[in-house]
């Protein structure tokens, strides 16, 4: 699996545009890039997923570079309600993200914090 | 979208008590299911594969007598906590894919265990 590296928090305000950066050197062919987003006692949440170039939805945008040994997380204009703890995995999700038993190997995520 | 429910999502019991929680999806099925251990301010560790008929697998250090896994249909797996004590005091994630193709996984909401 390939090991991903974040920044461990960030701080905002609200209105802005947060992009949160995972640098994944080591990316397989077959991986793709994944983030959640977690709140205090919930479970990681399902954010948006891509292979290559952008993605786009209904909140938030994901970018890869050619080389895909990085990806940015886009949030636009960040409210409150955007506190939270964002992870970004990457793996082989045709095998449940690879590995011997096919798994999400979780990294420490980044914390962001948006302010009034 | 898919979904994943956990039931319990909080539970308080005495040392020693035995405690199932359970984890199914909604509107698929789920030939693998994940369950994992988060500690506060922690990031979530995996604890072990559930396989549909048959076995689950481990992560190291993870004992397979205290922590009992059946996936005994497509839609459902349990994970017994056996004669628990306060330091299995934690928060409990369950997750599971969707089969169909570039599919992320999806997770439950949680159960926080706490054991007095």
């Amino acid at each position: 699996l390939a090991k991903t590296t974040q920044p461990i928090s960030m701080d905002s305000y609200e209105g802005q545009e947060v992009n949160i950066t995972c640098s994944h050197n080591n990316i397989a062919t077959n991986d793709y890039i994944t983030w959640y987003q977690q709140f205090p006692s919930q479970g990681p949440r399902f954010i948006i997923q891509g292979y290559k170039t952008k993605v786009t939805n209904e909140v938030a945008s994901l970018f890869i570079p050619a080389d895909r040994k990085s990806s940015t997380l886009s949030l636009p204009r960040v409210s409150l309600s955007d506190t939270a703890v964002y992870y970004c995995l990457v793996g082989d999700i045709e095998r449940n993200y690879g590995g011997s038993q096919g798994n999400l190997i979780f990294g420490k995520g980044t914390k962001l914090s948006v302010k009034p | 979208g898919a979904v994943v429910s956990q039931h319990p999502s909080r539970v308080i019991c005495k040392s020693g008590t035995s405690v199932k929680i359970e984890c199914r999806s909604l509107d698929f099925q789920a030939t693998t299911m994940f369950w994992y251990r988060q500690f506060p301010k922690q990031s979530l560790m995996l604890m072990a594969t559930s396989n549909e008929g048959s076995k689950a697998t481990y992560e190291q250090g993870v004992e397979k007598d205290k922590f009992l896994i059946n996936h005994a249909s497509l839609t459902l797996s349990t994970l017994t906590v056996t004669s628990a004590h306060p330091e299995d005091s934690s928060f409990y994630i369950c997750s599971a894919r969707v089969p169909v193709e570039n599919q992320p996984q999806h997770f439950g909401d949680g159960t926080r265990l706490s054991i007095l």
